[in-house]
């Protein structure tokens, strides 16, 4: 039972590269979670998918895209990276879909020159 | 706007000793608020979580607080260990708005 996988772990894009950054989970969970944590600040959500199926923006959406590809499996993507987005990136998923105790990945830390 | 306060920003403290962190919100309506631990290099990792009506809630050497009138919470950690080098986050959940409102941690430093 691995929980919640991220990949990659690390990453270094140009400005105006794009890339996918890849989340599983194997707990069964209907919702999953999209964050970013930037230095002196609390996490805040970029995207989240209450359901299969589903997908909102949260706090921080500009400059991302998701996919609920199935029930294991949430992606986010930069379609046009920018410096801004040089942060450390985590997913998290809970069972039940209301925000309730999460379990969040190991992060992928992405820099953007 | 909602937000949630942390204090100190940074602790260091010999290995063995106690101590508490500090955590003042302002979000509104209140569902329950959750202490989370985040080791280096990895993702947060649930300590407790405490609706209105719980005071204190433990999970082994962490015992947190809640005072929902002052809006008021803390997280007690007893006889620390070098694993509890971390930091510490408080997280306050608001259900009707379907919101978590992160503060910034406590990050703290365990000394042999």
């Amino acid at each position: 039972n691995a929980g919640v996988t991220q990949t990659p772990k690390f990453q270094v894009l140009k400005t105006g590269q794009s890339m996918t950054l890849q989340c599983a989970q194997d707990m069964n969970h209907n919702s999953m979670y999209w964050y970013r944590q930037d230095p002196g600040m609390g996490l805040r959500l970029i995207y989240y998918s209450a359901s299969e199926g589903t997908t909102d923006k949260g706090e921080v959406p500009n400059g991302y895209n998701v996919s609920r590809l199935n029930k294991r499996e949430f992606s986010l993507r930069l379609e046009s990276a920018a410096p801004s987005q040089t942060s450390v990136y985590f997913c998290a998923s809970d069972a039940t879909g209301g925000f309730n105790e999460q379990f969040f990945g190991p992060g992928t830390r992405l820099t953007v020159l | 706007k909602n937000q949630v306060e942390q204090s100190p920003q940074s602790l260091i403290i010999l290995e063995g000793k106690n101590c508490t962190l500090q955590c003042n919100y302002t979000v509104s309506p209140f569902s329950n608020l959750r202490w989370y631990k985040q080791d280096t290099g990895r993702g947060p990792v649930s300590l407790t979580i405490m609706t209105f009506s719980e005071n204190t809630k433990s999970n082994g050497r962490y015992t947190a607080t809640l005072d929902a009138d002052t809006k008021q919470s803390s997280l007690h950690i007893t006889a620390s260990q070098l694993s509890d080098s971390a930091s510490y986050i408080c997280v306050v959940f608001s259900g009707s708005a379907r919101q978590l409102t992160f503060g910034s941690g406590t990050q703290l430093t365990v000394l042999p």
